[in-house]
């Protein structure tokens, strides 16, 4: 099994930048996702690691530590539609590769 | 980019009753589909995983004669809740798994499902 944890929820002010942090453990590590999910709606896929490092894709970058079992997902420049969910997922490096999510961070976006 | 899709999209069923949710990919082959379930303000949890052709594998205090899943094509694949309950009411959404991009999964738009 693996626990994912994230901050429960966030705050930002529009045009600045937060930093949502992940942690995890898991029994096989293959590849970290960050989805963003809105209210009644399906998650919608944002980045991929798999490798240590930095992923950047536009105003979100993604972060990964394989050793340090951590990950961080950078929204720059804020805007108010970023206002969402935002879900760290575990892909297991089992026969299925399964993909499990931590319980995600709800960021409002404040003018 | 890679389509997924949920029919219903919504629906209220009396308590006892089965509803059959379908979950295509549109305009890929997906070996693997995966069945989550979400509760309000809380996160997707796995249901269960399905591989074409071959029986689903269900997580840990899933049971597999409430939630009947078939991966009948590489196309399709089905969720029945039999004998639904209010404690069913749930948001349900499936991810299929490119074969040829094997990292990343592609969301449905979800089903809410209402046990009245």
């Amino acid at each position: 099994g693996q626990n994912i944890d994230q901050p429960t929820e966030m705050t930002a002010t529009e045009g600045a930048i937060v930093q949502i942090n992940c942690t995890y453990q898991t029994s096989g590590f293959n590849g970290l996702f960050w989805y963003q999910q809105h209210a009644g709606e399906a998650p919608t896929f944002l980045s991929y690691n798999v490798l240590d490092g930095l992923e950047e894709k536009g105003r979100f970058s993604s972060f990964l530590s394989r050793s340090k079992g951590y990950s961080y997902l950078l929204l720059k420049e804020l805007q108010m539609k970023d206002s969402a969910s935002y879900l760290c997922a575990v892909r297991e490096g089992n026969n299925n590769n399964d993909m499990r999510f931590g319980a995600g961070t709800r960021l409002t976006v404040k003018p | 980019g890679a389509v997924v899709s949920q029919h219903p999209s919504w629906v209220i069923c009396k308590s006892g009753t089965s509803v059959k949710i379908e979950c295509r990919s549109l305009d890929f082959q997906a070996t693997t589909m995966f069945w989550y379930r979400q509760f309000p303000k809380q996160s997707l949890m796995l249901m269960a995983t399905s591989n074409e052709g071959s029986k689903a594998t269900y997580e840990q205090g899933v049971e597999k004669d409430k939630f009947l899943i078939n991966h009948a094509s590489l196309t399709l694949s089905t969720l029945t809740v039999t004998s639904a309950h209010p404690e069913d009411s749930s948001f349900y959404i499936c991810s299929a798994r490119d074969a040829r991009r094997d990292y990343e999964q592609y969301f449905g738009p979800g089903t809410r499902l209402t046990v009245t």
